[in-house]
């Protein structure tokens, strides 16, 4: 079994300033993880992908998670937010076979 | 490559009509899955397909439903609509063959709106 949290429902930044969004998983195994985004009516586009390659994934847009397994933590940073980055935010599980574990979901808000 | 095409965006149906949602995915993509958002429930997993047979599936009745073709193409059906259902359905297509960490790959949903 696994389960994902996202310790924030609601983060706001002002433009400029770093973001964290935080993510926690619990499973029995070593899980791939994701972080996608989406905008407003839109689909889940895929920000970075963790497959045990490095602990340290760069995304697109400049975002990069790290993998620390001794805290079960996957955050999700970047080093200065801009205002199209305003969206919500899923933290991904996924073993190798069987259905993907979702957090519920961070909205970000950047303020200008 | 196309992304994974959803048809139709848009749909206004009425209680206890029935409704078909189609799914085209990524060429070479094997595997459909299904999630139902809204506001209050989130992100909730519907159905995968994998090569014609569904592989898993969430706590939805059986008023949901769903296939797939030889073509990896998916419909899911939702019948005897409730106000309820009203939502956006989701779908993402991914390899899916499980050697790999293949991520998933959404289309841009059907918002459904029941009334």
């Amino acid at each position: 079994a696994q389960s994902v949290t996202q310790l924030d429902s609601h983060v706001s930044v002002s433009e400029g300033t770093p973001v964290l969004l935080r993510c926690n998983y619990s499973s029995s195994y070593s899980p791939s993880l994701f972080w996608y985004v989406q905008h407003p009516n839109k689909g889940l586009q895929l920000l970075l992908k963790y497959t045990s390659a490095a602990t340290l994934v760069k995304g697109i847009n400049g975002f990069e998670a790290e993998f620390k397994k001794s805290e079960t933590s996957f955050h999700l940073t970047k080093p200065s937010a801009h205002m199209s980055d305003a969206a919500e935010y899923f933290c991904v599980a996924s073993p190798r076979a069987g259905k993907s574990t979702f957090g519920d979901g961070t909205t970000l808000t950047v303020k200008p | 490559k196309a992304g994974v095409t959803q048809t139709p965006r848009y749909l206004i149906k009425t209680r206890g009509q029935q409704v078909t949602l189609s799914c085209s995915p990524i060429s070479g993509h094997r595997s459909v899955s299904w999630y139902q958002q809204t506001p209050g429930q989130g992100l909730q997993f519907l159905f995968e397909y994998f090569s014609e047979t569904q592989r898993n599936k969430g706590n939805f009745p059986g008023r949901f439903s769903g296939r797939q073709f030889s073509n990896s193409r998916s419909e899911m059906n939702v019948s005897t609509l409730e106000l309820g259902d009203s939502a956006l359905y989701l779908c993402a297509s991914s390899l899916g063959t499980g050697t790999e960490n293949s991520p998933l790959h959404f289309g841009n949903g059907t918002r459904l709106t029941v009334t």
